[in-house]
């Protein structure tokens, strides 16, 4: 089955140690985000690919990049985890074009916990 | 500002009754409409969408939702709840204007009891 894939499932870090996020997708969707959720918050945006074009939320932390070398991968790294940065963090996808959005696919989420 | 309303952090219904999940928003132009399920430690499920013709859209698991453009409003509906339901639940709109990303509702928890 087509499906947005995320790895690991669940990581663990020490403060201010880098840590990588992956995300991987089988649905050859144009457009891939990374979200932050905090605990049955609403998904905050970080930032998304429009193809190959990266956008960045006004209020992403320069400590948050990203990285999407193909249509399939794409990478969050956290240059510095600090304590505020344990959260649930989804990854999604979407096919648009400019003229029409659909729905976005999460996949099942990266829990991080700091320590 | 744009936004999206959930008015109630939680709902709870008997399983069998009718549900309702309310969601308003004010965005700016012809909103695209999401609602989106998450169950506990998992990611979001889409459920149903509103983009354009009839007002009452059908989604999985039995959900519908109908669009009303006067009030502002597209509230997530099932005429008879399980307790699998039991989950939480995101309304999201995206406004007309293309450089807008969604917009995220608080979330509902909605709790079916047996």
């Amino acid at each position: 089955d087509a499906m947005v894939i995320q790895n690991p499932r669940y990581q663990v870090t020490q403060f201010g140690k880098p840590v990588t996020l992956s995300c991987s997708q089988t649905l050859n969707h144009n457009v891939m985000y990374w979200y932050q959720q905090k605990s049955s918050q609403a998904p905050k945006l970080l930032f998304h690919y429009y193809d190959k074009d990266f956008n960045n939320e006004a209020d992403t932390p320069d400590n948050f990049q990203s990285r999407r070398p193909n249509t399939s991968f794409c990478f969050l790294d956290i240059r510095s985890p600090g304590l505020g940065d344990a959260a649930m963090y989804l990854c999604a996808t979407g096919r648009e074009t400019r003229a029409n959005r659909n729905e976005q696919f999460f996949g099942p989420g990266t829990r991080l916990t700091v320590l | 500002a744009q936004s999206v309303a959930q008015p109630e952090d939680q709902v709870n219904v008997a399983e069998g009754n009718p549900l309702t999940v309310k969601c308003t928003y004010s965005v700016s132009g012809n909103p695209y409409l999401f609602w989106y399920v998450q169950y506990p430690n998992r990611g979001l499920q889409f459920l149903l969408k509103y983009i354009t013709g009839d007002n009452l859209v059908k989604g999985s698991y039995g959900f519908e939702a109908e669009f009303n453009k006067s009030q502002t409003s597209f509230h997530l509906k099932k005429p008879s709840a399980l307790v699998s339901d039991s989950a939480l639940y995101f309304c999201a709109v995206r406004p007309g204007d293309s450089n807008y990303q969604l917009i995220w509702g608080a979330g509902t928890k909605l709790i079916i009891k047996p």
